[in-house]
C-alpha cells in the first residue's frame, strides 16, 4: 500500500523559512515523479513543484518560482520543499504527491493526508 | 499559468448522469493527453479518478468516465450515488513543464 507521510509544516513570519519533507514507503520510489500540492482554507487545489525520477526535471507555479526549490533522496524514498521568503499566501495544507509515470506530464496518482503550513505574524 | 475553467456547482438525481467541464487552452488542455481528474470529500485526501484524459485507476468505478474535444475535457459520472457528492477537480500538464488545476466543481446530489 502506498503511503506518503507529510512533516515539517507549523506556524513561520512572514520572510522567514520552513522546510517540509515527505517520507515515502509501499512503491518503487524512484521510478516515480513526485509533487507537492497546496490547498488554502477553503480554496481548491494549487500545483506548487514538481521533479522528475532522477531530479533531472523540477517545476514550479510561478506564485512560488525562487522562493521554494523541490528536491528528492532516492536513497531515503524522500522528497523534500524547502520553502524561503515565506508570506502570508502560503498559508495552506500541503499535501505530497506522488506522479502517475516518472516524468512530470501527467497527474497524481496518491497522495498524502498533508501538512498545514500557517504564515502570519 | 492561469487556472482551468470548471463549472462552479452540478448538480443531478441518484441514477442520472452528469457532466463536469475542464476548458482550457491550447498550451495545456488541448496540447497533451495529460488531463486528470480528482475526488475530494470534506475533510479527506483527493484521490485520481481519471488520468490521461480517459483511464481508470485500478479499483476506480467505471461509471466514472473522461473525455476530451479540443481545449475542453470532460469527467461523466453516470448512475449518480449519494456517496459521488463531492468536490471536483481537473488538472492539466502545460507547455511551460508545469501543472495547472481548475477551480473544483462542487457535485450536489439531490
Amino acid at each position: 500500500e502506498v503511503q506518503l507521510v507529510e512533516s515539517g509544516g507549523g506556524s513561520a513570519q512572514p520572510g522567514r523559512s520552513l522546510r517540509l519533507s515527505c517520507a515515502a514507503s509501499g512503491f518503487t520510489f524512484d521510478d516515480y515523479a513526485m509533487h507537492w500540492v497546496r490547498q488554502a482554507p477553503g480554496k481548491g487545489l494549487e500545483w506548487v513543484s514538481g521533479i522528475s525520477w532522477d531530479s533531472d526535471s523540477t517545476g514550479y507555479a510561478d506564485s512560488v518560482k525562487g522562493r521554494f526549490s523541490i528536491s528528492r533522496d532516492n536513497a531515503k524514498n524522500s522528497l523534500y520543499l524547502q520553502m524561503n521568503s515565506l508570506r502570508a499566501e502560503d498559508t495552506a495544507l500541503y499535501y505530497c504527491a506522488k506522479g502517475v509515470y516518472y516524468d512530470l506530464g501527467s497527474g497524481f496518482a496518491s497522495w498524502g493526508q498533508g501538512t498545514l503550513v500557517t504564515v502570519s505574524s | 499559468q492561469s487556472a482551468l475553467t470548471q463549472p462552479a456547482s452540478v448538480s443531478g438525481s441518484p441514477g442520472q448522469s452528469i457532466t463536469i467541464s475542464c476548458t482550457g487552452t491550447s498550451s495545456d488542455v488541448g496540447g497533451y493527453n495529460s488531463v486528470s481528474w480528482y475526488q475530494q470529500h470534506p475533510g479527506k485526501a483527493p484521490k485520481l479518478m481519471i488520468y490521461d484524459v480517459s483511464k481508470r485507476p485500478s479499483g476506480v468505478s467505471n461509471r466514472f468516465s473522461g473525455s476530451k474535444s479540443g481545449n475542453t475535457a470532460s469527467l461523466t459520472i453516470s448512475g449518480l450515488q449519494a456517496a459521488d457528492e463531492a468536490d471536483y477537480y481537473c488538472d492539466s500538464y502545460t507547455s511551460s513543464t508545469t501543472l495547472v488545476f481548475g477551480g473544483g466543481t462542487k457535485l450536489t446530489v439531490l
